[in-house]
């Protein structure tokens, strides 16, 4: 099946400081990748649709400044959580659509990034 | 507007017993739906699509475009389907999934 992983998988940093996430699709092309953020014990809440090639497109209040995307090839987009703040810890999920999946929304998901600011 | 409705936080039932986890969409074209299963500690993953009508770990769900619903159903729990239950929509050309708030389902011995 689809796989999907994320680096790194947990991350500690010094509020002020920028911190990249990495989401890759080991086994199959992904024009469109997904992030999403997760509180504790909450649903998924999208952040933003990453398209190969192209700007990424962000969800109303998610402040793109802050959250930088960059989706360079098929199988790798990045998130910068820059100037972070303990406000911004959360865990971080990226998905990837699969270009040859019968299913047009069909989505993979990473495991996940847990991020901390402190 | 595009919406996903998981009327219920917690399901709590007996190994052997029936389940239902509900689910209601708002989506005023034609719907795309799916269940995602998050497991302790595990990434989410793909349970059932509603266009495949398989049946996946003994789970079955139905669309029922005049209730707007995709309710998720098991005849028998097992203890190993503990788990948060996400339904979500596909939004067409956007590409989007919309999610609902979850379901998280304890199957008790």
């Amino acid at each position: 099946g689809a796989v999907v992983s994320q680096h790194p998988s947990w991350v500690i940093c010094k509020s002020g400081t920028s911190v990249k996430i990495e989401c890759r699709s080991l086994d199959f092309q992904a024009t469109t990748m997904f992030w999403y953020r997760q509180f504790p014990k909450q649903s998924l809440m999208l952040m933003a649709t990453s398209n190969e090639g192209s700007k990424a497109t962000y969800e109303q209040g998610v402040e793109k400044d802050k959250f930088l995307i960059n989706h360079a090839s098929l199988t790798l987009s990045t998130l910068t959580v820059t100037s972070a703040h303990p406000e911004d810890s959360s865990f971080y999920i990226c998905s990837a659509r699969d270009r040859t999946s019968a299913s047009y929304n069909e989505q993979f998901f990473g495991p996940g990034t847990r991020l901390t600011v402190l | 507007a595009q919406r996903v409705t998981q009327p219920e936080k917690l399901l709590s039932v007996f190994k052997g017993a029936p389940v239902e986890l509900k689910c209601n969409y708002s989506y005023s074209g034609s719907p795309e739906l799916f269940w995602y299963v998050q497991y302790s500690r595990q990434r989410l993953q793909l349970l059932l699509r509603h266009i495949s009508r398989e049946s996946i770990k003994g789970f079955t769900a139905d669309l029922n475009k005049g209730e707007t619903s995709f309710h998720l159903k098991k005849p028998f729990a097992q203890e190993e389907d503990s788990a948060m239950y996400y339904c979500a929509l596909g939004s067409g050309g956007y590409n989007k999934l919309i999610f609902g708030a979850g379901t998280r389902l304890a199957v008790h011995p």
